[in-house]
């Protein structure tokens, strides 16, 4: 299991909003930026926020970040059918001088 | 454009090694620091090694520690993971990223190359 947890899957209809959750601790997501990559089937990951909010070039501005504490939340509004994928949260943890990803979790659109 | 190539992946048995390599395109490679990072089929992202843009500094987790040795020729864009004593855990497909000069995120990703070690 991930020192990062994320929930497995959320679900949500098309046109709706979707929140995913990233849970760490201290020495990681309470000490340093958290970042989201987005994962389609069968492709490589792609970087959609970094330093906790902030979003590359390309990106729209349906996903945003969040982070308080050991916890930060990507949120993903008017969900279209191209958004199924795997969202993953990662950052530095400073206690144990590794790169860490969150579990993933699993977007369908209904 | 930015790009990035891996290469090396293959079928190799229990115990034994492989070099996989990372050809980078579009921007300065001997400025960045370089990861590697691999997904076990049907499971999560997983953080292999780094280096840093010289090659002075790597790390690794516990997992590949003493087995994993990431390195890298800016004079030809390349960068590489030697793994050697491979275990049928170390199947995945592997990854090689760019760390983004924020030096908190991988801005940029290749396509992977697949390693399966079984006998």
């Amino acid at each position: 299991q991930s020192v990062l947890t994320q929930p497995p899957s959320v679900s949500a209809a098309p046109g709706q909003k979707v929140t995913i959750s990233c849970s760490g601790s201290s020495s990681n997501i309470g000490s340093n930026y958290v970042s989201w990559y987005q994962q389609l089937p069968g492709t490589a990951p792609k970087l959609i926020i970094y330093d906790n909010y902030k979003r590359p070039s390309g990106i729209p501005d349906r996903f945003s970040g969040s982070k308080s504490g050991t916890s930060a939340t990507l949120g993903i509004t008017g969900l279209q059918t191209g958004d199924e994928a795997d969202y993953y949260c990662g950052t530095w943890d400073s206690s144990l001088g590794a790169v860490l990803f969150g579990g993933g979790t699993k977007l369908t659109v209904l | 454009e930015v790009q990035l190539v891996e290469s090396g992946g293959g079928s190799v048995q229990p115990g034994g090694s492989l070099r996989l390599s990372c050809a980078a395109s579009g921007f300065t490679f001997s400025s960045y620091w370089m990861h590697w990072v691999r997904q076990a089929p049907g499971k999560g992202l997983v953080w292999v090694s780094r280096i840093n843009s010289d090659g002075s500094t790597t790390g690794y987790p516990d997992s590949v520690k003493g087995r994993f040795t990431i390195s890298r020729d800016n004079a030809k864009n390349t960068l590489y993971l030697q793994m050697n004593s491979l275990r049928a855990e170390d199947t995945a497909v592997y990854y090689c990223a760019r760390e983004s000069k924020s030096g908190s995120d991988s801005d940029y990703w290749g396509q992977g190359t697949l390693v399966s070690v079984s006998s």
